[in-house]
């Protein structure tokens, strides 16, 4: 499976926005890039995901580098309610059982 | 309202008495998984389901059984715990593995081997 690597930990200040960045350099043609998060005492969530454009919904924005190799999530304002452990992953549509491998996560830090 | 029930919420036992985390979905989805949650460890697969009668191993399957009778439910047995398997287990699931499919979690079932 193709791995990706996120910073441990980054701190934003409330309502400002927060770039979450994510390296994948063996992304295949076939990897979706997806996001998740995990609230303190609850189970992930799903973000957003992407494929080769750039994605908005109402939680966040994905941005896609041309090359794919990279990514970032973008919570435009942060509110103390997105301090969370982030997850970038990839999801290979042709490999479909072992497609959700979660790393260690970006801890999202909001102070107000 | 759509989701995925696990139970129970918390569990202790003891080494060797064998137990069933219970996995529930409402949504007719035809994938769903279990991850184990230890700390600096990140989620890892447990065991992952297509459908029914459909199991796979994930990247740590050993000591853990699944069954998938229905397509609603799938539980994880252990037969014999042992102190290692104390972790925060999750379950999840997926409408059906095409593309850009996302996971549904459930709440989570902290498990305390002695």
């Amino acid at each position: 499976d193709a791995k990706t690597t996120q910073p441990n930990s980054m701190e934003s200040n409330e309502e400002e926005p927060v770039h979450l960045p994510c390296n994948h350099s063996t992304i295949s043609g076939t990897d979706y890039i997806h996001w998740y998060r995990q609230l303190p005492s609850q189970g992930p969530e799903y973000v957003i995901h992407g494929l080769t454009s750039n994605v908005n919904n109402r939680m966040a924005s994905l941005a896609i580098a041309e090359d794919r190799k990279s990514s970032t999530l973008i919570l435009h304002r942060a509110t103390l309610r997105d301090a969370a452990v982030y997850y970038c992953i990839l999801r290979d549509v042709d490999n479909y059982g072992q497609n959700f491998v979660f790393g260690p996560g970006t801890r999202l830090s909001v102070l107000p | 309202e759509a989701q995925v029930t696990q139970n129970p919420r918390y569990l202790i036992t003891v080494t060797g008495k064998k137990l069933t985390v219970t996995c529930s979905q409402n949504m007719n989805h035809e994938y769903m998984s279990w991850y184990r949650q230890d700390p600096g460890l990140g989620l890892r697969q447990i065991y992952y389901s297509m459908n029914v009668e459909v199991t796979d191993k994930g990247d740590v399957p050993e000591g853990y059984k699944v069954s998938r009778k229905e397509k609603r439910n799938f539980p994880l047995i252990l037969e014999s715990p042992s102190p290692n398997q104390t972790s925060l287990y999750f379950c999840a699931s997926s409408p059906h593995v095409g593309d850009g499919e996302k996971l549904f979690f459930g709440s989570g079932t902290q498990l305390s081997v002695l």
